[in-house]
């Protein structure tokens, strides 16, 4: 199975903040990445699908890069919603595995 | 908008069975392939199984693997998990999620609102 790695787990920030969340597989996922939004109690929402196509609907402060074993995510300018658990999967091959969260929270 | 709505979640024994259903509206369900994915109390995301727009190809975890099935109904717009064999490790909040995929990508782009089930011991 391809493992997926997050860094940080956890992570204290402000409004305003720049952000950024790698992702590490444990081999190549080409750019089979997807980055997903989850809040308590509320199903998760992708952000980020091929690694750097931004979904519909999902604000322009959201970007991703990478490809192979080594992603990011960064949110360029934290909103209050923002503060949330991001999870990183891969999508190039079965079981598509995640990553183990990284829970973003407000300093 | 894309709506799933899951039912048949709730506590059953270890070692019985339940079976979840995810009703989809308002998209031509029999092009998509659906997922299923877990979440147990506190933890992360876990991906369960998956099946094709037409049935044919089904994939599951090694954790869930010949106890778990997933099925589809075209004719009624619902995928299904069929759980045997139920361990208390399987409490979880159980998603089904539609896959959205193309040669360049995949993803689970809607959710159902999730179920949660609980194997007591």
């Amino acid at each position: 199975d391809i493992q997926m790695t997050q860094s940080p787990s956890s992570l204290s920030a402000s409004v305003g903040d720049r952000v950024t969340i790698t992702c590490r597989a444990s081999q190549s996922v080409s750019n089979f990445l997807n980055w997903y939004q989850q809040k308590p109690g509320k199903a998760p929402k992708v952000l980020i699908y091929a690694a750097s196509s931004v979904q519909s609907g999902v604000p322009s402060r959201f970007s991703g890069s990478g490809s192979g074993t080594g992603f990011t995510l960064t949110i360029s300018s934290l909103q209050p919603e923002d503060f949330a658990t991001y999870y990183c999967q891969q999508t190039y091959r079965t079981p598509y595995t995640f990553g183990q969260g990284t829970n973003l929270e407000i300093k | 908008q894309v709506q799933l709505v899951q039912s048949g979640g709730g506590v059953v024994q270890s070692g019985r069975s339940l079976r979840l259903s995810c009703a989809a509206s308002r998209f031509t369900f029999s092009s998509h392939g659906m997922h299923w994915v877990r979440q147990a109390p506190g933890k992360g995301l876990e991906w369960v199984t998956f099946i094709s727009s037409d049935g044919s190809n089904e994939y599951y975890a090694d954790s869930v693997k010949g106890r778990f099935t997933i099925s589809r109904d075209n004719s009624k717009n619902t995928v299904y998990l069929q759980m045997n064999s139920l361990r208390v490790e399987d409490t979880s909040v159980y998603y089904c999620a539609r896959d959205r995929s193309s040669g360049w990508y995949r993803l689970l782009d809607y959710w159902g609102q999730g179920t949660l089930v609980t194997v007591s011991s």
